[in-house]
């Protein structure tokens, strides 16, 4: 309902296997985020993007990419998966640097085997 | 709807009274403080946000206290409702260009009947 979807919602993959997460959205937000959720933890933020193709790293970058090729679409890629990336994902898109309102997705629970 | 099994610091009240969760943030460059709720299976939502040169702000049934000089975050729940049950994140933001929200751990809100 907020305008921002992630896909898949669940996913159960192997150690060292390719994964990618997707985050559309439909408000045209310049800024997107990909933050990771677990226990003891809250949320870690993981990488941002601030534009078309400008990103950057935030708290728990290591072990990810991220790409931003139009404005609507902000993909995270576990290039090879561990079992530390066992988490649950978080999307978030916000509009103006003037606010600290973030627009959060429904997240995508991931598990690594 | 997804949603992580956090071991939190819990506050359980009685529905009607007021509810106080409080937050100790980290960086006295913080330009904004927010507060965030997530129910359970959902995506954070957005409460209210301070700027730093701010100490007090008031919404629809919340208010949030900042204290600089103990780096001390508040936010008081009037008249608490069940639907006010949930886990609540503080979090702060440095707005330069990079735009980035920092999350704390998190404090579960329970709401008796």
């Amino acid at each position: 309902d907020a305008g921002i979807t992630q896909s898949p919602r669940h996913k159960v993959t192997e150690t060292g296997t390719p994964v990618t997460l997707r985050c559309h959205q439909t408000e045209n937000h310049r800024y997107m985020y990909w933050y990771r959720q677990d226990p003891g933890h809250g949320l870690r933020l993981i990488h941002y993007s601030y534009g078309v193709k400008d990103t950057d790293k935030g708290e728990v970058s290591d072990g990810y990419s991220v790409s931003r090729s139009k404005t609507e679409d902000f993909l995270l890629t576990l290039e090879s998966a561990t079992s530390s990336q066992t988490s649950v994902y978080f999307c978030a898109m916000g509009l103006a640097l003037n606010t600290g309102e973030l627009f959060f997705g429904e997240g995508s629970r991931l598990t690594v085997l | 709807g997804e949603s992580v099994g956090l071991h939190l610091p819990t506050l359980s009240v009685q529905e009607g009274d007021n509810s106080i969760i409080n937050c100790a943030y980290s960086n006295s460059a913080s330009d904004y403080f927010i507060w965030y709720k997530q129910e359970s299976g959902k995506g954070p939502q957005f409460i209210i946000d301070i700027r730093s040169n701010m100490d007090k702000r008031q919404g629809q049934r919340v208010t949030v206290l900042l204290n600089k000089t103990v780096k001390h975050l508040s936010l008081q729940i009037a008249a608490t409702q069940p639907g006010d049950s949930a886990v609540y994140f503080c979090a702060e933001a440095h707005m330069d260009s990079s735009y980035k929200l920092i999350f704390g751990s998190g404090t579960r809100l329970l709401v008796r009947p």
